[in-house]
């Protein structure tokens, strides 16, 4: 069955530095999110993203925040300047529309450990 | 600003009972429900939705209601069993302002469905 994957599953950084959380999606899906979860928070939506542009972004992904996708099958989160907040779960997701109906698949996460 | 709510951090339940997981909603402008599974080191998994023109859905041992005018959604799982153990995200969509496909969720209830 396909299913989203993410690398890295741990990434420990400095407080300051630049990160970047891979995602590979489901190959047929053209609909792709970044979510967040802060330990004992909710799931929290980031910024979605379909034909190499931004569809909606949350106040949270300030401009500090970036996505691409730099190939057929990558799509990346970057953080420029980490803050000790940016620590949490990061989830990619992708769906093949953007109705409501239409699933989203989540992979598996990237712990973010700012220090 | 907690639009999805899930009161109940933890719930414990013998295995063959009936569980059921509550969600309520204070944005009239959701228009369908989705229940995610999660477990521990791994992404959401989407399990049940229901669109806001219908009250039920079933799939399985899996029956989502839905009370509009309370602003109140559950899941059941009949019979419950061990490997339900998992954290259960409520989450919600609509054409609220933002586009389609966004999840709002809850915090999550943590199930325990012991043998």
């Amino acid at each position: 069955e396909p299913e989203v994957t993410q690398t890295p599953s741990h990434q420990v950084t400095q407080m300051g530095q630049e990160v970047i959380l891979r995602c590979v999606p489901i190959s047929n899906h053209l609909y792709f999110y970044w979510y967040r979860q802060i330990l004992g928070q909710k799931v929290e939506f980031l910024v979605s993203f379909y034909n190499n542009e931004i569809s909606e972004k949350s106040e949270i992904f300030d401009d500090q925040f970036s996505v691409e996708r730099p190939d057929g099958s990558n799509f990346t989160l970057k953080i420029r300047s980490t803050k000790l907040e940016d620590s949490a779960m990061y989830f990619c997701a992708s769906s093949r529309t953007a109705t409501v109906e239409d699933t989203q698949y989540f992979g598996p996460g990237t712990r973010l450990t700012v220090l | 600003d907690q639009q999805v709510k899930q009161n109940s951090p933890s719930l414990s339940v013998q295995e063959g009972r009936i569980s059921i997981l509550n969600c309520d909603y204070t944005n009239s402008m959701f228009d369908y429900f989705l229940w995610y599974k999660k477990y521990p080191a791994e992404g959401p998994t989407f399990l049940i939705s229901i669109s806001s023109i219908k009250d039920k859905n079933e799939d399985g041992r899996f029956t989502v209601f839905l009370n509009k005018s309370a602003k109140h959604l559950s899941l059941h799982i009949v019979p419950s069993q061990p490997g339900d153990s998992a954290v259960y995200f409520c989450a919600a969509s609509g054409d609220y302002g933002g586009s389609q496909g966004n999840l709002i969720f809850g915090k999550g209830t943590k199930l325990s469905v012991k043998p």
